[in-house]
């Protein structure tokens, strides 16, 4: 079964620095998708990045950037210039040929 | 487009009570999620589908049952309600396979209540 995991249940970054979150997963299937979603308080789902697993290049998306280790199965998420908007919850997700899993996420706080 | 519409957004049950959650998409897709999340939690697969009259289990199916019988609905039925199933639910859609048709779009969600 495939699995995912975050294993920083908050973190905390200052306003225009730089902050990474961690994801990892596990898999037996060959060909998959990776995503990060962020989820803010109006539990509205948004697509931040999104990164396939047969492709070696990170994924970039403005200040949005993934560090994907296939060997490892992680997949990191790196905010660049964080903003007061960025704080929310953060999900780590696993498509594969059928399922959809999530990680337990991370909230992200901005501090100004 | 009204992409994933659920219904109801709040409902307050009684424990042995029984309902369905409803879930609608207009954008034709093959694959369907339920989900539930608890507070400060993340998001658990319930059941999913991959087309009309095929669906599954995710991962935590007790207590819960689905059906399939278009494109366009997903309902996930409570049966004997119970206390561990307050929670927020969540349906999903997303076209197929892919990295474009793997994105996945959401309903609102429905806060339920277990009393």
């Amino acid at each position: 079964a495939q699995t995912v995991t975050q294993s920083q249940p908050e973190m905390s970054v200052q306003e225009a620095e730089t902050v990474t979150l961690s994801c990892t997963y596990d898999t037996s299937e060959s060909d998959y998708y990776l995503f990060w979603y962020k989820q803010p308080p109006s539990r509205q789902m948004i697509l931040v990045i999104r990164q396939e697993a047969y492709k070696q290049q990170n994924a970039t998306e403005n200040r949005f950037s993934v560090n994907f280790q296939k060997a490892a199965k992680s997949f990191s998420l790196k905010i660049s210039d964080s903003q007061l908007g960025d704080a929310a919850m953060y999900f780590c997700a696993y498509a594969g040929t059928y399922k959809y899993i999530f990680g337990t996420g991370t909230r992200l706080k901005v501090l100004a | 487009n009204a992409g994933v519409t659920q219904t109801p957004k709040f409902r307050i049950l009684k424990i042995g009570q029984s309902m369905t959650l409803q879930c609608t998409q207009d954008m034709n897709h093959n694959y369907m999620y339920w989900y539930r999340q608890d507070p400060g939690m993340g998001l658990k697969l319930i059941y999913y589908s991959v087309g009309a009259g095929i669906t599954d289990k995710g991962e935590v199916p007790n207590g819960y049952n689905v059906s399939r019988s278009t494109t366009e609905d997903f309902p996930l039925r409570l049966e004997l309600a119970a206390p561990s199933q307050t929670s927020v639910y969540f349906c999903a859609s997303k076209p197929g396979t892919g990295l474009l048709n793997t994105e996945a779009f959401f309903g609102q969600g429905t806060r339920l209540t277990v009393v």
